[in-house]
């Protein structure tokens, strides 16, 4: 079993569409980490939660300690969104990644 | 923050032949990690580049394979030996970030180098 787990694995929207991204942990962490893959691979951070909730522009983040859960949100979705969303764990001194949500979102 | 330099961002390789990975970062950074990302897979850690000393290796992964450098705080280089097709990867180096008073670090990717053996 992965020590974490995302879902769905593949997401296609309509432009404008609200979406929803989740993450699931089964260790105990220090922070969590939302990361964007873009198709020719390199990675950019998105959010560090380590409690609550956090927003940059269209994106919402939020994390549940005792759940051992998090969510990424995208509101009115636009195609430029399109790529893969990776959760991240740390947990000591380990990063565990999650396997990614690929995103399209369609004009 | 940290804007990290990864370079080649791609290329072509032949069976049998080592490349070289790049990874330039902005500022002196204690932590610096290397990855492998298969089609379809999640990041795999290879190893932890430390400076001045050799480098921490994961389960499967040996420095015959991986030799890795860390000459300085700002530099370190993965090579990739000997390479065979199950080798073709994104290959990404990342720094961990520590602001002030905080407890948890920030993550920081490179742009990968999309590595193709044939």
């Amino acid at each position: 079993k992965n020590e974490v787990e995302q879902s769905p694995q593949n997401l296609t929207a309509q432009e404008g569409e609200f979406i929803t991204i989740n993450c699931s942990y089964s260790v105990g962490i220090s922070a969590l980490h939302w990361l964007q893959q873009h198709p020719g691979g390199g990675i950019v951070s998105l959010f560090m939660l380590s409690s609550g909730k956090k927003k940059h522009g269209r994106l919402i983040a939020t994390i549940n300690i005792q759940e051992k859960h998090s969510s990424l949100h995208i509101t009115a979705s636009h195609p430029r969104d399109s790529a893969v969303y990776i959760c991240a764990v740390r947990s000591g001194n380990q990063f565990y990644f999650g396997t990614g949500t690929s995103l399209t979102v369609i004009p | 923050s940290a804007v990290i330099s990864q370079k080649p961002s791609r290329d072509i390789c032949q069976r049998g032949t080592s490349l070289t990975i790049q990874c330039q970062v902005d500022s002196q950074v204690t932590m610096m990690f290397w990855y492998r990302q298969q089609p379809g897979q999640s990041l795999t850690l290879i190893a932890t580049a430390n400076q001045g000393s050799e480098a921490t290796y994961e389960s499967g992964f040996v420095i015959d394979k991986f030799p890795i450098s860390r000459p300085n705080l700002t530099f370190s280089t993965l090579t990739v030996s000997n390479m065979s097709p199950e080798d073709s990867s994104i290959y990404l180096c990342s720094v961990v970030v520590w602001r002030p008073g905080s407890v948890t670090g920030e993550l920081f990717f490179g742009e990968g180098s999309r590595l193709t053996v044939l």
